[in-house]
C-alpha cells in the first residue's frame, strides 16, 4: 500500500498552461506539504497546511495555489506555468507538523 | 539567515568503506533534526535527533547530533553500492513556514 501517493509521475506542458497536481495520504496524518526541488536536488518547503492553518512559504508566486479538499488529500494548481517552473515537487506528510514527514514519489514537471 | 550546509557535497567510495557525513547549521528556534536518504524518488527517512550525545542505529548506518557545536553526523560502515544515494539532513524548526529546511546533501556513490 502506496502511504503518499501523488498523480501523475510526469507531466509535461506548454508555458502559459494551468496545470493541478494531486497528493494522498492513507496514514492518518493531519498535516501536509508541498517542496519543489530544483535541478541542484535542494528541497525547499512551499507550503504546509492541516485542517486549521495554512502556511505559505512567502516566496512562492501567487500562481502556486494549494486545495485541500479533505485531510488526507492536498493539491497543487499552479496558473500559468513558466519556464523556471521546471522541477520535481514533492508532497509530503506528517502527523503532526513537528513530527517525521513522509514523502510521496514526486511529480516531473516539465514546462516547455 | 538560517542555514543548513553539508559536506561534502559529493563523495566516492570503494565498497565495504567506512564515510561520514557531516551536517552542521544555524537555526532559529530548533526542534530536532532529520537525515533522508534519496534515491531515484522520493527522500525516504532515516533518523530523527532530538537530544545531543545519543546515537541512533539502524543495521550499518548511525547518527549522531552535538547541539552545542550544532552539528550532525551520518555514519555507513562497510558501504555497498545500494548505499549509492543522495543523503539529505533537514532541520525542524518550531515556527514558520520552512518547518523542514533542507540543506543541499551529499552525494553518495559507492563502487564495487
Amino acid at each position: 500500500d502506496t502511504a503518499v501517493s501523488q498523480t501523475p509521475k510526469y507531466l509535461v506542458t506548454q508555458m502559459g498552461n494551468d496545470k493541478s497536481i494531486k497528493c494522498e495520504q492513507n496514514l492518518g496524518h493531519d498535516t501536509m506539504y508541498w517542496y519543489k526541488q530544483d535541478s541542484k536536488k535542494f528541497l525547499k518547503i512551499m507550503f504546509s497546511y492541516n485542517n486549521k492553518e495554512l502556511i505559505i512559504n512567502e516566496t512562492v508566486p501567487n500562481r502556486f495555489s494549494p486545495k485541500s479538499p479533505d485531510k488526507a488529500h492536498l493539491n497543487l494548481h499552479i496558473n500559468s506555468l513558466e519556464l523556471g517552473d521546471s522541477a520535481v515537487y514533492f508532497c509530503a506528510s506528517s502527523l503532526k507538523s513537528v513530527e517525521t514527514q513522509y514523502f510521496g514519489p514526486g511529480t516531473r514537471l516539465l514546462v516547455l | 539567515e538560517d542555514k543548513v550546509v553539508q559536506s561534502p557535497l559529493s563523495l566516492v567510495v570503494h565498497e565495504g568503506d567506512t564515510v561520514t557525513l557531516n551536517c552542521s547549521y544555524e537555526v532559529t528556534n530548533f526542534r530536532s533534526l532529520l537525515w533522508y536518504k534519496q534515491e531515484k524518488k522520493a527522500p525516504t527517512f532515516l533518523f530523527m535527533l532530538t537530544s545531543s550525545g545519543i546515537e541512533k542505529k539502524s543495521g550499518r548506518l548511525s547518527s549522531i547530533l552535538d547541539k552545542k557545536e550544532l552539528f550532525s553526523i551520518l555514519n555507513i560502515t562497510a558501504t555497498q553500492t545500494g548505499d549509492s544515494a543522495i543523503y539529505l539532513c533537514a532541520v525542524n524548526r518550531l515556527t514558520g513556514a520552512n518547518n523542514l529546511f533542507f540543506g543541499t546533501g551529499t552525494r553518495l556513490t559507492v563502487i564495487p
